[in-house]
């Protein structure tokens, strides 16, 4: 079965670093599209980035653009978020979340039908 | 950007009876709309994509519909494991969006 497995989250101090990873298993990674999507503490759900299955196309929300990076192995079957100078309101749960497959990153067939658990990231001094 | 506005916020509603919760694009999105359901603790579950599909294991009392701008999802006959949150979410433009989200609670 499909399962998409975060990891990385923690405390940080504003300004510093962290790298998430997610790992995937149960299909085809290497022919999906791949999302990162996060949930403020009690919030509602913003997507963060996607990127294409090949890793030739990546698209970021504003509210991250320049600070992070998504990224993927599809030898190690591992997607990852760079995050860089991490600001409180980036606090949130960090999902992972399977796309489309092959072609364009949104349009038909390009909801998110797995989802990983979640990895939190606390951004605090 | 495209906006999905969500209403109604909160949905008060009594066990079997019928639930109808909307969400507006600020833009068409075609049918390229997705439904999820969300409970405390857990990760966003698919319930409907392509503005009217069932996702695999989603009772048939789930049913979407619209396309353009305007949607609807609604559960026919409310049961306990349905109270949750519901999040509309288009995915026509690369950048993703998603709604505020109806809590649908116990009357």
């Amino acid at each position: 079965q499909v399962q998409l497995v975060e990891s990385g989250g923690g405390v940080v101090q504003p300004g510093r670093s962290l790298r998430l990873s997610c790992a995937a298993s149960g299909f085809s990674f290497s022919s999906y599209s791949m999302h990162w999507i996060r949930q403020a503490p009690g919030k509602g759900l913003e997507w963060v980035a996607v990127i294409s299955y090949d890793g030739g196309n990546k698209y970021y929300a504003d509210t991250v653009k320049g600070r992070f990076t998504i990224s993927r192995d599809n030898s190690q079957n591992t997607l990852y978020l760079q995050m860089n100078s991490l600001r409180e309101e980036d606090t949130a749960m960090y999902f992972c979340a399977r796309g489309g497959v092959s072609g364009e990153t949104y349009g038909p067939g390009n909801y998110n039908k797995y989802w990983g658990q979640g990895t939190l990231v606390t951004v605090s001094s | 950007e495209i906006v999905m506005t969500q209403s109604p916020a909160t949905l008060s509603v009594s066990p079997g009876e019928r639930a109808t919760l909307s969400c507006r694009a600020s833009q068409s999105v075609s049918s390229n709309l997705a439904w999820y359901q969300q409970k405390p603790g857990q990760a966003p579950r698919l319930v409907i994509y392509g503005a009217s599909t069932r996702a695999t294991g989603i009772p048939a009392r789930f049913s979407g519909s619209g396309s353009g701008t305007e949607f609807t999802l609604s559960i026919s006959s409310l049961q306990s494991e349905d109270f949750a949150i519901y999040y509309c979410q288009q995915y026509n433009n690369w950048l993703l969006t998603f709604g505020g989200g109806t809590k649908v609670e116990i009357k």
